[in-house]
């Protein structure tokens, strides 16, 4: 059964520096999101992403995030200069959303740690 | 700010017992509410996409339930087993948006 992947499983780095973590969707999707759990707390929306641009974004999604798709199969989120706070488990999620109702896949998460 | 909520945020429940849990979401401009479940270190997993009030939806032992109007979702567990043991999650769609809104999970723990 297709999956959605995600690397690294778990990534620690240095507050200031820049992460970039990686997804592969399920082929045949065509809409991409990124949402984190902070440990405790609730899994919050961080954005999605179709036909190659943002289309929704939160309020955590500031300019120190961003999104790629760099090819036809990798989705990356990219944080510029890591805060302390942006220590989480962060998933992907890939849908075919023909409808709204469509259920999302998620991958197993890559859990940040930043020192 | 949607306001998702889940209850009870824990529950151990014994082995072949049946168990509910339920979830809260705004009643207004609804559009989805989805069931997943997650086991530990592994992907959540859909269960359930639920659209209609008075939807009822089954999966072998697991079944939810749906009223729109008041906003709640139940989901029920029936003769408990070990591999049920996971926190279950519900996430709501806004109509207009395409986010998922999470709670805060029911973290089941089946005990032997």
């Amino acid at each position: 059964e297709p999956e959605v992947t995600q690397t690294p499983s778990h990534q620690v780095t240095q507050m200031g520096q820049e992460v970039i973590l990686r997804c592969v969707p399920i082929s045949n999707h065509l809409y991409f999101y990124w949402y984190r759990q902070i440990l405790g707390q609730k899994v919050e929306f961080l954005v999605s992403f179709y036909n190659n641009e943002i289309s929704e974004k939160s309020e955590i999604f500031d300019d120190q995030f961003s999104v790629e798709r760099p090819d036809g199969s990798n989705f990356t989120l990219k944080i510029r200069s890591t805060k302390l706070e942006d220590s989480a488990m962060y998933f992907c999620a890939s849908t075919t959303r023909e409808d709204l109702v469509d259920e999302q896949f998620f991958g197993p998460g890559t859990r940040l740690t930043v020192l | 700010i949607l306001n998702v909520e889940q209850s009870p945020q824990s529950l151990h429940v014994q082995e072949g017992d049946s168990t509910n849990f339920t979830c809260s979401f705004p009643s207004s401009n609804f559009y989805a509410l989805h069931w997943y479940r997650w086991e530990t270190a592994k992907s959540p997993e859909a269960l359930f996409v639920m659209t209609l009030n008075g939807d009822e939806k089954k999966k072998g032992r697991i079944s939810a339930t749906l009223n729109t109007k008041e906003g709640y979702s139940y989901l029920y567990i029936k003769g408990s087993q070990p591999e049920d043991s996971a926190t279950y999650l519900c996430a709501f769609i806004n109509f207009g948006n395409e986010k998922l809104t999470f709670g805060t999970g029911t973290r089941l723990t089946i005990i032997p």
